[in-house]
């Protein structure tokens, strides 16, 4: 099975600065006959499902705010929040697509500080 | 409007079997890879199962290979997860996500609300 590990477990930022969450996997996501990465950020509030963010690593889905981007490729990703906001506060969770089973990382809690 | 109903959790006894069961509707349900996660108690999200290319393929966890089965009835718009011979680590709330196509390797872009399943004598 794919690992996908995240860091930090835990993290707060300030109102308005910027939060990065890395997500490591054991093995390449990278399908290299479509150059895609099959890595997805999903956002988890307490009391909703989970909320699907991007997929083929850095696109997001529809209705999600700019201010969340992915770069990386390969085995290593972060995603950032470039300017937090209250609504912000979550766990987020990378997983791969790639094979299955289609493993989630640990998750991240990010608050305000 | 994409919706995903699950319903089935409860509280049942270790060794026991229940059934799950997801009612899907704004999509057809034959057409998106369909799938179970789970969430313990504190913990994270665990992918469970999944159902794709026309439920040609099915993939399980390692942890529940020959003990859940997972399902659907088109006629019925129903997903399932049936499961057998439950154990305390189990207990979680098992969500329903819809797939953004077909095939498998398909990130997951609606979820239902969950249904809690207890495992406990």
């Amino acid at each position: 099975d794919i690992v996908m590990t995240q860091s930090p477990d835990s993290l707060a930022v300030s109102l308005g600065e910027r939060a990065t969450i890395n997500c490591k996997s054991s093995r390449s996501v990278l399908y290299s006959p479509n150059n895609k990465n099959y890595l997805a950020w999903y956002q988890h509030k307490p009391g909703q499902p989970p909320k699907l963010l991007t997929y083929w690593a850095s696109t997001r889905e529809s209705g999600v705010p700019d201010r969340f981007s992915v770069s990386g490729s390969g085995t290593d990703f972060t995603l950032t929040i470039s300017s937090l906001q209250a609504e912000d506060v979550a766990v987020y969770y990378c997983q791969q697509y790639y094979t299955a089973p289609y493993t989630f990382g640990q998750g991240t809690k990010l608050e305000i500080k | 409007e994409v919706q995903l109903l699950e319903s089935g959790g409860d509280l049942i006894q270790p060794g026991g079997s229940l059934r799950l069961s997801c009612v899907a509707s704004g999509f057809l349900l034959g057409s998106y890879t369909m799938t179970w996660v789970r969430q313990a108690p504190g913990k994270g999200l665990e992918w469970v199962s999944g159902l794709c290319n026309g439920a040609d393929n099915t993939y399980y966890t390692e942890s529940v290979k020959g003990r859940f089965t997972i399902s659907r009835d088109r006629s019925k718009s129903t997903l399932y997860l049936q499961m057998n011979s439950v154990r305390a680590e189990d207990t979680a709330i098992y969500y329903c996500a819809k797939g953004r196509a077909a095939n498998c390797d398909s990130p997951l872009d609606y979820w239902g609300q969950g249904t809690l399943v207890t495992v406990s004598s």
